[in-house]
């Protein structure tokens, strides 16, 4: 069935640095989306991408999805505590079900 | 309005004995989808309900199943319970469902401990 690969599987960075994680597919995706996960929490949606080479912005988020559509990457500029947690992607393509990625833990260091 | 509301929230069985998981998704919601999220495998997708009807079905045995009402509510149950089934399981609510484009609405979850 499909997967999508999501590295890292962990990232430890010092407040104000940069984090990437990237999702990666063998198939062309339909549309991907990413998830957070605070510790002790439910996933909760941040953005959806459908359009090859899109890109958006959050505040200091900035979601890409790329021209072939089989990889997606999220970057958070300057972190914050806030943002520690768990990043998912999440993908379908066709009538396949959303598959998640298993994530990328960040831990931000103060 | 109201979130996606999941019961129990903790649960404790022995090996042997059997579960039902219940979701109430957000009014309006046709679609449910069950996932699975362990340590090591982050999410792993159960399946799907979309107007009572089992739309897509992950690669789990038979001792894992499900069901959607007409009100939308869904229940999740697993039989004869083995310690690998220790996870915490979470209900996904949508719209549209998994293969359609759009967010899903998680709820807290339940989290199982198998003995």
């Amino acid at each position: 069935g499909q997967q999508v690969m999501q590295i890292p599987q962990y990232q430890h960075v010092q407040e104000g640095e940069d984090f990437t994680t990237y999702c990666n597919s063998s198939t062309t995706l339909s549309n991907i989306q990413w998830y957070k996960q605070r510790p002790g929490g439910h996933p909760v949606f941040l953005i959806q991408l459908v359009k090859s080479g899109e890109v958006k912005k959050q505040k200091r988020l900035t979601f890409q999805f790329g021209e072939a559509k089989k990889n997606s990457s999220l970057h958070i500029t300057a972190t914050q505590t806030t943002d520690v947690g768990t990043y998912f992607c999440a993908a379908n393509s066709g009538n396949t079900p959303l598959v998640f990625g298993k994530g990328t833990r960040l831990s931000v260091i103060a | 309005k109201a979130g996606v509301t999941q019961t129990p929230r903790y649960l404790i069985k022995t090996r042997g004995q059997q579960v039902t998981l219940s979701c109430s998704p957000i009014s309006g919601h046709r679609s449910v989808s069950w996932y699975q999220q362990t340590p090591g495998q982050g999410l792993q997708f159960l399946f799907e309900y979309f107007s009572e009807t089992q739309r897509n079905k992950g690669n789990f045995p038979g001792r894992f199943s499900g069901r959607q009402f007409s009100n939308s509510r869904s229940e999740m149950n697993v039989s004869t319970l083995e310690l690998g089934d220790s996870a915490l399981y979470l209900c996904a609510s949508s719209f549209g469902g998994t293969v359609s484009t759009g967010e899903l609405f998680f709820g807290e979850g339940s989290r199982l401990t198998v003995l």
